[in-house]
C-alpha cells in the first residue's frame, strides 16, 4: 500500500536557523498537503501542491512538489519561536490520503 | 461559521466503561474522519465516511464503532474502554481539494 515517509522525526534549531523537513512517497502522488500542529492544538492545513515540480511560498515558509510527484519538501527560513510545533505531509494518490509521522520543530531562543 | 465541532473536550473513563465522542461540520462536506494521535506514531486513522450512510474500516479500529448521523455529524464510539485507549482523538471533514479541517480534539484517559 501506499506509503509516506517524512523525516526527520525531530529537528532542534537556534532561532535565526533554517529548517527543513522532507516527505517521500512509495507512489506516485496526486497532490499533497502540509499541516502544522501547535503543542496541544490540532493539525491546521497551510498548503496543497498539485503540479510537477510546484513551487509555493508563504512568507518565510517554502513548499515544493518533486519533478516526479513523489516526493516534497517544507522549508522554513530564519525560524522563530513562533515556528515551533509538529509538521505534517499528505499524499494523496487513487482516492487515498496518507499522512507521514510527522517533523517536532523546536526552537530554542 | 464552526468549522468541525467536538464535544467533549476531556473525559477521563474508567476500563470497561462506554462513551460516545460527537463530532460535527458546518462546511458541507462529505468526508469525515476520525484519528487518534499518540506520542510520536502521528495521526493514524480509526474509521472515516466517504459520504452520508457509509463507513469504513482506517488503520486501527478495533474496539471502535461509528455512526454517520447525517451529513453533519459523525460520531465515535467506545463500547468498553480499555487503558490502550488513552490518546487525543481529532474528528476531521475533507471536502472536494483534499484539504482537511481538523476539529480541537478531545483528550481521552482511561484508567
Amino acid at each position: 500500500g501506499q506509503q509516506v515517509m517524512q523525516i526527520p522525526q525531530y529537528q532542534h534549531v537556534q532561532e535565526g536557523e533554517d529548517f527543513t523537513t522532507y516527505c517521500n512517497s512509495s507512489t506516485t502522488l496526486s497532490n499533497i498537503q502540509w499541516y502544522k500542529q501547535r503543542p496541544g492544538g490540532h493539525p491546521v492545513f497551510l498548503i496543497q501542491l498539485v503540479k510537477s515540480g510546484e513551487v509555493k511560498k508563504q512568507k518565510r515558509l517554502t513548499f515544493q512538489f518533486g519533478e516526479a510527484k513523489k516526493n516534497s519538501s517544507l522549508h522554513i527560513t530564519a525560524t522563530q519561536t513562533t515556528d515551533v510545533g509538529t509538521y505534517f505531509c499528505e499524499g494523496g494518490s487513487n482516492y487515498k490520503l496518507t499522512f507521514g509521522k510527522g517533523t517536532l520543530l523546536t526552537v530554542n531562543p | 461559521n464552526a468549522g468541525v465541532t467536538q464535544t467533549p473536550k476531556f473525559q477521563v473513563l474508567k476500563t470497561g466503561q462506554s462513551m460516545t465522542l460527537q463530532c460535527a461540520q458546518d462546511m458541507n462536506h462529505n468526508s469525515m474522519y476520525w484519528y487518534r494521535q499518540d506520542p510520536g506514531m502521528g495521526l493514524r486513522l480509526i474509521y472515516y465516511s466517504a459520504s452520508e450512510g457509509t463507513t469504513d474500516k482506517g488503520e486501527v479500529p478495533n474496539g471502535y464503532n461509528v455512526s454517520r448521523l447525517n451529513k453533519r455529524e459523525f460520531s465515535l464510539r467506545l463500547e468498553s474502554a480499555a487503558p490502550s485507549q488513552t490518546s487525543v482523538y481529532f474528528c476531521a471533514s475533507r471536502g472536494r481539494t483534499d484539504t482537511q479541517y481538523f476539529g480541537p480534539g478531545t483528550r481521552l484517559t482511561v484508567l
